[in-house]
């Protein structure tokens, strides 16, 4: 089962790009990477999700390197309102895992 | 759609009570799981179902029980109550082609 590590918490300025890395050194080969977003009192919310190199949708990028052993969630000029924990899970069905392991989540705080 | 839907929202039981959370999805999704978030952590995935009719451990089942009713409905038991206990429930599911997992607003429980 893969284990996930990221850093407990980061603080950034509107207009910023924040970087979040995620370590995951027991991937799985077909272990998708997904990251969601929680508020408080509110259930996580998908962000973005991945399997190789780079993905980006409208509100933010993943990239992978080629050993997939971590990835890293780009939020391009974040506001005021991307406060929150963001949480870096591995798995997935294809590869047979529906056990995911939410870890403690990165709580990023964005400062006016 | 009402996504994933979950009963009650709020519930306070006394040690030794039981009760029944519930929990519904109207996406078709196959997968569907049950966490609890206790203040200030990340979720731990209490039992999950990868499709209809079966169900699994997950990283802390002690204490509760778990039933999938059919596709659309998976509810969570708390047979005797415990302080420890006192947490919020959340119910996702998810589709075994995109790996997203979709949650409920959740259940606040507190157990005196």
């Amino acid at each position: 089962l893969a284990k996930t590590t990221q850093p407990i918490s980061m603080d950034s300025y509107e207009g910023q790009e924040v970087n979040i890395t995620c370590s995951h050194n027991n991937i799985a080969t077909n272990d998708y990477i997904t990251w969601y977003q929680q508020f408080p009192s509110q259930g996580p919310r998908f962000i973005i999700q991945g399997y190789k190199t780079k993905v980006t949708n409208e509100v933010a990028s993943l990239f992978i390197p080629a050993d997939r052993k971590s990835s890293t969630l780009s939020l391009p000029r974040v506001s005021l309102s991307d406060t929150a924990v963001y949480y870096c899970l591995v798995g997935g069905a294809t590869s047979g895992t529906y056990k995911y392991i939410f870890g403690t989540g990165t709580r990023l705080k964005v400062l006016a | 759609n009402a996504g994933v839907t979950q009963t009650p929202k709020f519930q306070v039981l006394k040690t030794g009570q039981s009760m029944t959370l519930q929990c519904a999805q109207d996406m078709n999704h196959n997968s569907m799981y049950w966490y609890r978030q206790d203040p200030g952590m990340g979720l731990r995935l209490i039992y999950y179902s990868a499709s209809e009719g079966t169900t699994d451990k997950g990283e802390v089942p002690n204490g509760y029980n778990v039933s999938r009713l059919n596709k659309r409905e998976f509810s969570l038991r708390l047979e005797s109550a415990a302080p420890s206990q006192t947490s919020v429930y959340f119910c996702a599911s998810s589709s075994p082609v995109y790996n997203e997992q979709f949650f409920g607003p959740g259940t606040r429980l507190t157990v005196l």
